[in-house]
């Protein structure tokens, strides 16, 4: 099966730009988390849909960070504007639903902010 | 509220010897617990999740990890280290009360010497 992907895999911009970054889960998924690495720490949530509804938002920072996830299928994250404090790698990963479900993550975004 | 610590940032063994990567976990209900892998450049893979019962659990890669309930703990063990072992490991704990959100540790960078 193809895994996880993410696009791009790198991405540069200037502070107040915008970027989007997009994720494509495991086909039948029904989950998906995006996760944000920064500066080589802990690996924070972000949010959780289940299908197309957000079943948990409380790891997005703030209002510059807005995701969706189209008709249950792949799911895009925009931060505008965005900040310095953004940077970092940003995980996409993927489940079927169950609490013993591992997760499938993607191979990431690194969003530097300059 | 769910969280997981790693107390090592960093472990070295010597190719053939064991190897322990530690995790303690805090969780309100029944903890769910992995083990995830993450090579450079690369997503996190899944290594090995906890299963209800088994002490000692096997994985790939010839990974085991073993649950202790009384110390909270989930150590990651390997009885004869590779070099390509090396790589970052980290541990993650769901539980009960909030089954879709994962909690990751910071990581521990695992390097095995010839």
């Amino acid at each position: 099966e193809a895994g996880v992907t993410q696009f791009p895999s790198h991405s540069v911009i200037e502070k107040g730009q915008t970027v989007t970054l997009r994720c494509d889960p495991i086909s039948g998924h029904d989950n998906l988390y995006w996760y944000r690495r920064v500066m080589g720490k802990e690996i924070k949530f972000l949010l959780h849909f289940v299908k197309e509804s957000k079943q948990d938002e409380s790891g997005m920072p703030n209002n510059r960070f807005l995701a969706e996830r189209t008709g249950g299928t792949y799911s895009t994250l925009k931060v505008q504007p965005a900040e310095l404090e953004d940077s970092g790698v940003y995980f996409c990963a993927s489940s079927v639903t169950g609490r013993n479900s591992p997760l499938h993550f993607g191979n990431g975004t690194r969003l530097t902010v300059t | 509220a769910q969280s997981v610590a790693q107390p090592e940032d960093q472990v070295n063994v010597a190719e053939g010897n064991p190897l322990t990567v530690k995790c303690t976990y805090s969780v309100s209900g029944n903890p769910y617990l992995f083990w995830y892998v993450q090579y450079p450049n690369r997503g996190l893979q899944f290594l090995l999740k906890y299963i209800t019962g088994d002490n000692l659990v096997k994985g790939s890669y010839g990974f085991e990890a073993e649950f202790n309930k009384s110390q909270t703990s989930f150590h990651l063990k390997n009885p004869s280290a590779l070099v390509s072992d090396s790589a970052l490991y980290f541990c993650a704990v769901r539980d009960d009360t909030n089954a879709g959100k994962s909690t990751f540790g910071d990581g521990t960078t695992l390097t095995v010497k010839p």
